[in-house]
């Protein structure tokens, strides 16, 4: 149980489009998503805080209007990238949660390696 | 502040060998606290967690005891595998938020 789905897994893409990445939870319903970036060799990097049917919470020095978060239903959430540029070029990881009290673990997609050209 | 501190890798061990990963935190409260491991290009998967002081995590032949008198969450095994080859995560969710508090991660790799 508790499965989460990142797609896509893998993007390559030209300099100055965007990107739509998209984080389900297959089998439980999530009240709150987050977005993380990690680069190479290094820890999650949070971004963002995403609860259903709200606007997203951004940690400092994330530019809002480069990664919108959207959170429409309590099983998707999707991060867009905009105008990426070479930069952006990063492993996106989103995570689920489900509980209404701090012991409940976030359940991790398996990421989005992304590449801008 | 509430913050994670990981020992710095990587460790690299024969197979069969003892695993101590050190794991220390500060935060207000009473945080949760977790250990994750993430795979070559994969997402984190949850490895064990704990929730009180003196509660024991265990999952897969790995453990780890929540000590708030010396705030620390060390991850251990008996016996490594070569398929325990990963990057493993401590992280604590602290009161208030479900935000996670990650450490800096440690690269495990384990020769035959």
């Amino acid at each position: 149980g508790a499965v989460v789905s990142q797609h896509p897994s893998w993007v390559i893409c030209k300099s100055g489009t965007s990107v739509k990445i998209e984080c389900r939870s297959l089998d439980f319903q999530a009240t709150t998503m987050f977005w993380y970036r990690q680069f190479p060799k290094q820890s999650l990097m949070l971004m963002a805080t995403s609860n259903e049917g709200s606007k997203a919470t951004y940690e400092q020095g994330v530019e809002k209007d480069k990664f919108l978060i959207n959170h429409a239903s309590l099983t998707l959430s999707t991060l867009t990238v905009t105008s990426a540029h070479p930069e952006d070029s990063s492993f996106y990881i989103c995570s689920a949660y489900s509980g209404t009290a701090d012991h409940q673990p976030q359940h991790f997609g398996d990421g989005t390696r992304l590449s801008i050209l | 502040g509430n913050s994670v501190t990981q020992m710095e890798g990587p460790v690299t061990l024969s197979e069969e060998a003892f695993l101590t990963i050190n794991c220390t935190y500060t935060a207000t409260g009473y945080p949760s606290l977790f250990w994750y491991v993430q795979y070559p290009g994969e997402g984190l998967q949850l490895l064990l967690k704990a929730t009180k002081a003196d509660d024991k995590g265990s999952n897969k032949g790995f453990e780890a005891t929540y000590r708030k008198e010396t705030t620390s969450f060390h991850l251990e095994k008996g016996s490594v595998q070569v398929s325990d080859s990963a990057v493993y995560f401590c992280a604590l969710s602290y009161s208030g938020t479900y935000k996670y508090i990650f450490g800096t991660g440690t690269r495990l790799k384990v020769l035959a």
